[in-house]
């Protein structure tokens, strides 16, 4: 089955304390982003990865940090969490744009989201 | 970056009646895609239907159907025959066909289906 495994699920943690949300994809797609949503501000982006070893920022990177050792995985890191980060997080990964053919794109493949609450 | 507006924040529906969930977009692109993701209580963002802007005819998936309006940028969903499991969150996502990678999504409408 094609998914995006996100974990956890739940998070409550404490200002300061460095943390991962992993994020793991089987469909072989090549790009992969992190996305906070946030109430009347729909879903933005942290920051993405075209393929391992390659990442960029999105419109929201302050406070995060990312990784792409490897083409499944895409984890999500905060170094020093700080209230402003509590927020609902999402995984995504799709096809990589420049390899389709009209009509292939299927859209983004989402995990099932990350509650962070930071105290 | 492209912007995507969802002016609805909330709407409601009757159990069995039809709804229309606006959204609009900003872009100087001929190619790209639309789509309509549903968020129901439990967060995982489904997939409902898209649109490749170079196809002139609306897309429709069961009783989901757009309207799509190129010229206007309006890119609306249409919920015909509403159930209770249609309550949800629902997102409009655009994605350049051209060189984008990333998604962009309006704001949100939280739909209310009344029984």
């Amino acid at each position: 089955e094609a998914q995006v495994t996100q974990n956890p699920r739940y998070l409550i943690t404490v200002t300061g304390k460095k943390l991962t949300v992993t994020c793991s994809q089987n469909m072989n797609h090549e790009y992969m982003s992190w996305y906070r949503q946030d109430p009347g501000l729909g879903l933005r982006q942290i920051y993405y990865s075209m393929n391992v070893e390659v990442t960029d920022k999105g419109d929201v990177p302050e406070g995060y940090k990312v990784s792409r050792k490897e083409k499944r995985n895409f984890p999500l890191i905060l170094e020093s969490p700080s209230p402003n980060q509590t927020s609902l997080y999402f995984c995504a990964s799709s096809l990589y744009a420049a390899f389709l053919e009209r009509g292939e794109d299927t859209g983004a493949f989402f995990g099932q989201g990350t509650r962070l609450t930071v105290v | 970056a492209q912007t995507v507006t969802q002016s609805q924040p909330e709407m409601s529906v009757q159990e069995a009646e039809t709804v229309t969930l606006s959204c609009t977009y900003d872009t100087s692109e001929s190619d790209y895609y639309l789509f309509w993701y549903k968020q129901p209580p439990s967060r995982q963002m489904i997939l409902v239907i898209r649109q490749e802007a170079y196809k002139q005819q609306n897309a429709t998936e069961n009783r989901f159907s757009v309207n799509f309006q190129k010229a206007a940028k309006s890119f609306s969903l249409k919920i015909s025959d509403s159930q209770l499991g249609d309550a949800a969150m629902y997102f409009c996502a655009y994605r350049s066909g051209q060189t984008g990678n990333q998604f962009y999504f309006g704001t949100g409408t939280s739909l209310t289906v009344i029984p």
